[in-house]
């Protein structure tokens, strides 16, 4: 079955304590992004990655950090996190450009960081 | 940089009445235009694109959308909801952002609720 996968899906956390949300797509999609979704202001998108190795800011990528050391995984890092990074995240690949290609979405990670 | 204007955050429809989300858009290329749909606690999936073939797009569970270039619009309609359609709705307008970054920017959401 064609997946996005996220974990975890819930996540309780207190500031500066550094974490990891992974994520992983089985379809050999090259372009992977992360998108921050918080009420009333629709998804954002934090970081994407158009292949291995290469990866770029999106709008509000500020206090988060990505990689992309092979095409399946695009683990999402909050090193430091703050209060304001509460959200719910989804992490969604596509075999182009976002703008373009249709994406597929993971479950979403909702963390909550005290 | 695009934007994408949702009118109406929440709509509700009795059951098996007509489904009108409204989106509009701006753009000053012809965009690619999206309508993702999101049930609860889940991810978002694809509900229907506009890529420039046809004006009238239709997707999955008797969803469709009209893009009007004139109007700058791209409403979401289906003829009789369901129980099952109550999700929240996201219009999404390709976007060229800085670098070779071309994105969807989305919507705020509206969020349909359907009475028995």
């Amino acid at each position: 079955e064609a997946q996005v996968t996220q974990n975890p899906r819930y996540l309780i956390t207190v500031t500066g304590k550094k974490l990891t949300v992974t994520c992983s797509q089985n379809m050999n999609h090259e372009y992977m992004s992360w998108y921050r979704q918080d009420p009333g202001l629709g998804l954002r998108q934090i970081y994407y990655s158009m292949n291995v190795e290469v990866t770029d800011k999106g709008d509000v990528p500020e206090g988060y950090k990505v990689s992309r050391k092979e095409k399946r995984n695009f683990p999402l890092i909050l090193e430091s996190p703050s209060p304001n990074q509460t959200s719910l995240y989804f992490c969604a690949s596509s075999s182009g450009l976002a703008g373009v290609e249709t994406q597929y979405f993971g479950p979403g990670t909702r963390l909550l960081v005290l | 940089a695009q934007s994408v204007t949702q009118l109406g955050s929440h709509v509700s429809v009795s059951e098996g009445a007509l489904v009108l989300l409204r989106c509009n858009y701006s753009s000053s290329v012809p965009p690619y235009l999206f309508w993702y749909v999101q049930y609860p606690n889940q991810g978002l999936q694809l509900l229907l694109k506009y890529t420039s073939a046809a004006t009238l797009v239709k997707g999955i569970n008797d969803f469709e959308a009209e893009f009007k270039k004139s109007e700058t619009s791209f409403h979401l309609t289906k003829p009789s909801a369901h129980m099952s359609d109550a999700a929240e709705y996201f219009c999404a307008v390709s976007d060229l952002g800085e670098g070779s970054n071309y994105k969807l920017t989305f919507g705020k959401g509206t969020l349909l609720t359907v009475n028995p």
